[in-house]
């Protein structure tokens, strides 16, 4: 099982819809998420951070965190077509400690299509 | 200043030569990263420097060899490298080591011939 699994996608949704994207992780000692987006030929950019169960909006944007179904999902809000783009879920996880360990874990990603 | 700039953009070396990658941060980061990714993968992480000390290294292989003179810069020195190399290598910078707000380069996109 891969630590972060997301859907691959392609996921086309027209313009001004409500694009989901969903993101699961295996280790329960998970303890920070991430969405980064990335365009075709340009690098990842964070885009949203969540640390706590619930929701976090921020603009168009809103993370939403289960960790006890080890869950986080990205909703965008009227979707524009600047919008396409690969979006990459990522995790940082506790050590044993319970601090956490310096290795951002990427899941495969999911590309975004926004079709006007 | 919010960026991290990597020179060059683009590198074609011969599997004999010797090249460095330049990678240089103005936001007063305490860590700093080097990732490489492959097309339509993820980026893999390389090699991750704290306070200037080596923290991290993913089991790179040591014809990847890192070095970080300064808080700002990080260089990656090249050699005897082999096609599958071949990939866009991305430096980021975050507060901390332990911080998963990463700020990305542009990244270098190499060929190794």
């Amino acid at each position: 099982q891969k630590e972060v699994e997301q859907n691959s996608g392609p996921l086309s949704v027209p313009e001004g819809a409500i694009a989901s994207l969903n993101c699961t992780y295996s280790d329960r000692v998970s303890q920070s998420f991430f969405w980064y987006r990335q365009y075709s030929g340009k690098s990842p950019e964070l885009i949203m951070s969540i640390y706590s169960n619930g929701d976090k909006e921020d603009g168009r944007f809103t993370a939403q965190l289960n960790k006890a179904s080890q869950y986080v999902s990205l909703l965008i809000r009227d979707s524009q077509p600047s919008d396409s783009a690969t979006y990459l879920c990522a995790v940082i996880r506790a050590n044993a400690g319970g601090t956490s360990y310096g290795k951002l874990t990427f899941g495969q990603g999911t590309i975004l299509t926004v079709h006007p | 200043d919010t960026e991290v700039t990597q020179t060059p953009k683009h590198l074609v070396m011969g599997m004999t030569n010797k090249k460095s990658l330049k990678c240089e941060q103005h936001m007063g980061h305490r860590a700093m990263y080097w990732y490489k990714q492959k097309a339509k993968k993820p980026p893999e992480l390389m090699f991750v420097y704290s306070y200037e000390k080596l923290s991290i290294n993913e089991s790179v292989p040591s014809r990847f060899s890192p070095e970080c003179p300064n808080s700002s810069l990080l260089n990656l020195h090249l050699h005897a490298l082999q096609p599958e190399d071949s990939a866009l290598y991305l430096c980021a910078s975050s507060q901390g080591e332990r911080d998963g707000e990463q700020f990305f380069g542009p990244g270098t996109r190499l060929t190794v011939l």
